[in-house]
């Protein structure tokens, strides 16, 4: 069964709201989290890392104020899309791992539609 | 979930030999994905295919897709320490996204 849960999988929303999607390790502690975005028909592209306890550190390019990442717990990430506009549509897909040197489990995504 | 057979899940090599990783799917995908994770890092996009058959180069790694566009390789040629990671496929199906179970390499110098 999944072991890194996301949710929503689906958002369709106004442009001007803020959206949050939540990723959560199911069965075990995750101090690291990874947040991707990946646009029709490109690879995935790594926004940020999620560190319990501290500040993300964001991928270059990528606006910090504009995608908000909270790691409050061993458990849960979430990352917020404040003020979403229409070229804020994507496919946002969270990982986790159990220990750093085994694969990444990933969340089935969240597709974000801004109208 | 994952629906991509992604193999060997672990692969010990010694410096300088050649190494195949598969990957394969009972669908049709839309688009193939390789990406390297380094341990306790995120991902970093490796190769994209697309067209059956395509076949692509960077370096001392090749993927291709098969012409059927429902598996697809990933050869490393005259392996060295730094090719040493977890490699992962992942595919575009329809709506979703899904990957492979990642392939542990490990090289020997």
């Amino acid at each position: 069964g999944a072991v890194v849960s996301q949710h929503p999988s689906r958002v369709i929303c106004k442009s001007g709201t803020s959206v949050k999607i939540e990723c959560r390790s199911l069965d075990f502690q995750a101090t690291t989290m990874f947040w991707y975005r990946q646009f029709p028909k490109q690879s995935l592209m790594l926004m940020a890392t999620s560190n319990e306890g501290s500040k993300a550190t964001y991928e270059q390019g990528v606006e910090k104020d504009k995608f908000l990442i909270n790691h409050a717990s061993l458990t849960l990430s979430t990352l917020t899309v404040t003020s979403a506009h229409p070229e804020d549509s994507s496919f946002y897909i969270c990982s986790a791992g159990r220990l750093s040197n085994q694969p990444q489990h990933f969340g089935d995504g969240t597709r974000l539609s801004i109208l | 979930s994952q629906e991509l057979e992604q193999s060997p899940q672990s692969l010990i090599v010694q410096e300088g030999k050649n190494l195949t990783i598969n990957c394969t799917s009972s669908k049709t995908l839309y688009g193939l994905y390789w990406y390297k994770q380094k341990y306790g890092e995120g991902l970093i996009f490796l190769m994209m295919l697309q067209k059956g058959g395509e076949e692509k180069s960077h370096e001392k790694i090749t993927a291709k897709l098969d012409e059927k566009k429902q598996q697809s390789s990933l050869h490393i040629t005259a392996s060295q320490p730094s090719h040493a990671g977890i490699y992962l496929c992942g595919a575009d199906m329809e709506n979703d996204m899904r990957f492979g179970a990642g392939t542990r390499l490990t090289v020997k110098p």
